[in-house]
């Protein structure tokens, strides 16, 4: 069976620190991988997609980024972070046009202080 | 681009009252709908899916129909639990690019 993990489930930045947070499926070839970021207020936002090695979709433009850097790793990255990054922070994975939902991991919460 | 619209919350309820959470999309292509669900601390489960027209998602006693005359994929269930309280998130996925877009989730409470 596929399973999604993503590390770590707590985490404290200071401002400006950088940031590497990792989400791996295992169980699955070749899948479609997402991050999103959930802030109080507005809902679960899509950050990044990616349907292949290499391949990254940004959907919101800010000091974050995303690389897949190997078939069924995602991984978000910051320079410096923000107060404003502040965050619960959830990757999930999906098999794409076949069976279109998103499996989930347990998230990251992300407090930048 | 695609978008999904849902009832803000919280909504309360007593325990076995009926429920309906409202959500409505627009998109593009022509997308599969979704409703997850996320328990305090955790991250989301997927609750039902429907991928077409008039396809009845349910599960745990909920159920969602697909309205594409409406754009619509109402969340409904006919009598809830204090177990049930929790967020609710109607999603979309959009064929064409594989995108998932959710909405801004509505938090129910059931009272005992």
């Amino acid at each position: 069976s596929q399973t999604i993990h993503q590390w770590p489930a707590t985490l404290v930045q200071p401002v400006g620190s950088p940031l590497s947070l990792e989400c791996t499926v295992e169980g699955t070839s070749n899948p479609n991988l997402y991050w999103y970021r959930q802030a109080a207020g507005r809902g679960l936002q899509l950050l990044f997609y990616s349907v292949g090695i290499g391949q990254i979709s940004s959907e919101v433009p800010q000091n974050l980024s995303a690389s897949r850097p190997q078939d069924r790793q995602f991984i978000l990255s910051s320079k410096k972070l923000l107060l404003s990054d502040s965050g619960f922070y959830l990757c999930a994975w999906g098999a794409g046009r076949v069976n279109t939902e998103a499996f989930f991991g347990q998230g990251t919460r992300l407090t930048v202080v | 681009g695609d978008s999904v619209t849902q009832m803000e919350g919280p909504v309360t309820l007593s325990e076995e009252a009926f429920l309906t959470i409202n959500c409505t999309y627009t998109a593009t292509g022509y997308p599969s709908l979704f409703w997850y669900v996320q328990y305090p601390g955790e991250g989301l489960q997927l609750l039902l899916k429907a991928t077409k027209a008039d396809d009845k998602g349910s599960n745990k006693g909920f159920e969602a129909t697909y309205r594409k005359e409406t754009t619509s994929f109402h969340l409904e269930k006919g009598s809830v639990q204090v177990s049930d309280s929790a967020v609710y998130f109607c999603a979309l996925s959009d064929r064409i690019d594989d995108k998932i877009i959710f909405g801004k989730g509505t938090r129910l409470h059931i009272l005992p």
